[in-house]
């Protein structure tokens, strides 16, 4: 597509409830990551992918949190039994390629997660 | 991580140019220097990257120190909607994604 796209576009979820954001990059982009944003704060990385490569999960908070991306293409993040500091604006990124800092990201417009 | 410093806050007037600095005085020889904007209730946008040399494009101009320990990100003339929280982030090397600081909040005045 034109964009990255993020759905839904607002989630709002119950305190333990499993959760699951969708992104679906710019084709032909190999990398793809993920940052999430608290009211007022900065972006926090969470994971990238590369290719096939295995995923860098180094920012991930919590055992709770976990994101596939299938095919090289679409990625799923999913956050298991959900707290209220989970609460954030999920970002999704893509670019050409990981590792070389030539190529800039394109964000999707994010989901906005709220735990009740 | 490769760190980069910025103003917390900048004001403009509209339609004046605006210099955003950066310092980055421990970038490394493979580390491009990104810069990023985020306007309100949105997404980052990359506006501009580079290397060693300066570089314009139809948002911006980045020009880059001769030794390449901090860069200024330029706009030309400010409009309303420039307005956003802009990030000066180093990229590449071994790491492959970008860190975000807490950047530098610009504010244009009409």
């Amino acid at each position: 597509g034109a964009g990255v796209s993020q759905s839904p576009s607002n989630k709002v979820t119950e305190k333990g409830k499993d959760v699951e954001l969708r992104c679906d990059p710019i084709s032909g982009h190999t990398a793809l990551y993920w940052y999430r944003q608290s009211l007022g704060q900065g972006l926090e990385f969470l994971i990238y992918f590369q290719g096939n490569s295995a995923p860098d999960k180094s920012g991930l908070p919590s055992d709770r949190f976990s994101a596939e991306r299938t095919g090289g293409s679409v990625s799923t993040l999913t956050i298991q039994r959900t707290q209220q500091e989970d609460s954030a604006v999920y970002l999704c990124a893509s670019s050409r390629m990981v590792g070389r800092g030539g190529y800039g990201y394109t964000f999707g417009s994010g989901t906005r997660l709220t735990v009740v | 991580d490769a760190k980069t410093t910025q103003p917390n806050s900048m004001e403009s007037n509209e339609e004046e140019p605006v210099h955003l600095p950066c310092n980055h005085s421990t970038i490394s020889g493979t580390d491009y220097i990104h810069w990023y904007r985020q306007l309100p209730s949105q997404g980052p946008e990359y506006v501009i990257h580079g290397l060693t040399s300066n570089v314009n494009n139809r948002m911006a101009s980045l020009a880059i120190a001769e030794d390449r320990k901090s860069s200024t990100l330029i706009l030309h003339r400010a409009t309303l909607r420039d307005a956003a929280v802009y990030y000066c982030i180093l990229g590449g090397g071994s790491q492959g994604n970008l860190i975000f600081g807490k950047g530098t909040k610009l504010s244009v005045k009409p």
